[in-house]
């Protein structure tokens, strides 16, 4: 079946972009999404891309699509505290539905 | 947007008993479904919740063990029935506005399950 891998753990310094990578193996994926879980609170959507894009910024956010290699990655600029969080990747054929969750990589800022 | 309210946010619960999740949302939604977060582990799709007629489940997951009723285009319910430990986990529900508003599949908070 469909298969979405991600680093489990990140540790970034305030100020510094952080990088967090995804593989995922559906060749039929048509939206890849970024989505932000913080303690006690449920998803949030950062963004979601196109399968037949390669790129899409939203201001500190810039998700890269190598679709070839199946690979996703998202980059925030200028990381601050406030992004301390658990970053899931997923990816569906439909928009919204039946998603595929990575395991999720648990991004900590450091002052 | 959608504003999406699961209760109870969390509980504990007795071993072989059922626990019922509720999830409303603010406006109509076409589609609603409930999603399954094992201590650790990523989101597991448990099943779509059709309106009028019975949910649609994934693979590894039963009606028996997971009821699940759409009474209307707003109101969903999960039920965890006989439970053990191996159910603790986080439920979430998630819900996907009509496509003219071209938005995003919302999340609620979800509901922290343990089983002792």
């Amino acid at each position: 079946g469909e298969d979405v891998e991600q680093s489990l753990f990140l540790s970034v310094r305030e100020g510094d972009s952080s990088v967090i990578n995804c593989t995922y193996t559906d060749s039929s994926s048509t939206y890849l999404y970024w989505y932000k879980q913080e303690p006690g609170a449920g998803l949030q959507l950062l963004t979601y891309i196109f399968s037949n894009m390669d790129m899409k910024q939203d201001q500190r956010l810039t998700v890269l699509l190598n679709k070839k290699d199946k690979h996703l990655s998202l980059r925030i600029a200028d990381t601050q505290t406030g992004d301390s969080a658990i970053y899931f990747c997923a990816e569906s054929r439909d928009y919204g539905q039946n998603f595929v969750f990575g395991p999720g990589t648990r991004l900590s800022v450091l002052p | 947007s959608a504003v999406i309210s699961q209760k109870p946010s969390r509980d504990i619960c007795q071993r072989g008993t059922s626990l019922t999740i509720q999830c409303q949302v603010d406006s109509q939604v076409t589609m609603m479904f409930w999603y399954r977060q094992q201590p650790g582990q990523s989101l597991t799709l448990i099943a779509t919740a059709n309106q009028g007629s019975e949910a649609t489940y994934e693979s590894g997951f039963v009606i028996d063990k997971f009821p699940i009723s759409r009474p209307n285009l707003t109101f969903s319910t999960l039920t965890v029935s006989n439970m053990s430990p191996e159910d603790s986990s986080i439920y979430l529900c998630s819900a996907l506005l009509p496509p003219r508003l071209n938005t995003e599949a919302f999340f609620g908070q979800g509901t922290r399950l343990t089983v002792v």
